[in-house]
């Protein structure tokens, strides 16, 4: 079965800081990864996939099949991404993501 | 623009009592999902519906049941309520099943 995993439940790092979001999975087949994000009082949404290879909000993540990772990398944190961060897989064609436990990024002023 | 709207927001219940959870979404989505999340266990899939009439576990169905009730409305059912049930749920939708999730607002149900 597949699995992911973010070793990382806490992060915190200061304004301006590089900021890295550990995200590991195992999985036989050709995975589909996204990172989804939580702000304080807001519904979970996405902040980006790997096939779009879109940089969003000055995130970028970029999937290593090698070391089966999906690293989520800002250059200089924002206060306003403090906020809880899931990776997913997306088994293909199955239909159900499988999560991570999540990591509560704080960047501090 | 509502998105996926999910009814209560929050609920408290007693032991062995029963509640039905609403979702709705106004995107033509085909494939729906019921998540709970546990503070350190992140989101566990609960059931989901790929499309309109389909509806298939997930990796933690017991003690619910769902209901597919047209293509816009997924319903999850506690029979019997129990503490071990107290966590929120989300509501998710997706264009199919290869899509991303949007997710509702979330239901914050408590098990005394």
């Amino acid at each position: 079965a597949q699995r992911v995993t973010q070793p990382e439940k806490l992060l915190s790092v200061f304004k301006g800081a590089p900021v890295e979001l550990k995200c590991n999975y195992s999985y036989s087949g050709s995975p589909e990864l996204f990172w989804y994000v939580q702000y304080s009082r807001q519904r979970l949404q996405l902040l980006l996939r790997h096939i779009s290879r879109e940089s969003i909000k000055g995130f970028t993540a970029d999937l290593n099949k090698g070391e089966t990772s999906f690293h989520l990398k800002k250059p200089f944190a924002q206060e306003e991404d403090s906020a809880m961060y899931y990776c997913a897989l997306l088994k293909s064609g199955a239909g159900k993501s499988t999560f991570g436990d999540g990591t509560t990024l704080t960047v501090k002023p | 623009n509502a998105g996926v709207t999910q009814t209560p927001k929050f609920q408290v219940l007693k032991t062995g009592q029963s509640m039905t959870l609403q979702c709705a979404q106004d995107m033509n989505h085909n494939s729906m999902y019921w998540y709970r999340q546990d503070p350190g266990m992140g989101l566990r899939l609960i059931y989901y519906s790929a499309s309109e009439g389909t509806t298939d576990k997930g990796e933690v169905p017991n003690g619910y049941n769902v209901s597919r009730l047209n293509k816009r409305e997924f319903s999850l059912r506690l029979e019997s309520a129990a503490p071990s049930q107290t966590s929120v749920y989300f509501c998710a939708s997706s264009k199919d099943e290869k899509e991303k999730l949007f997710f509702g607002s979330g239901t914050q149900l408590s098990v005394l």
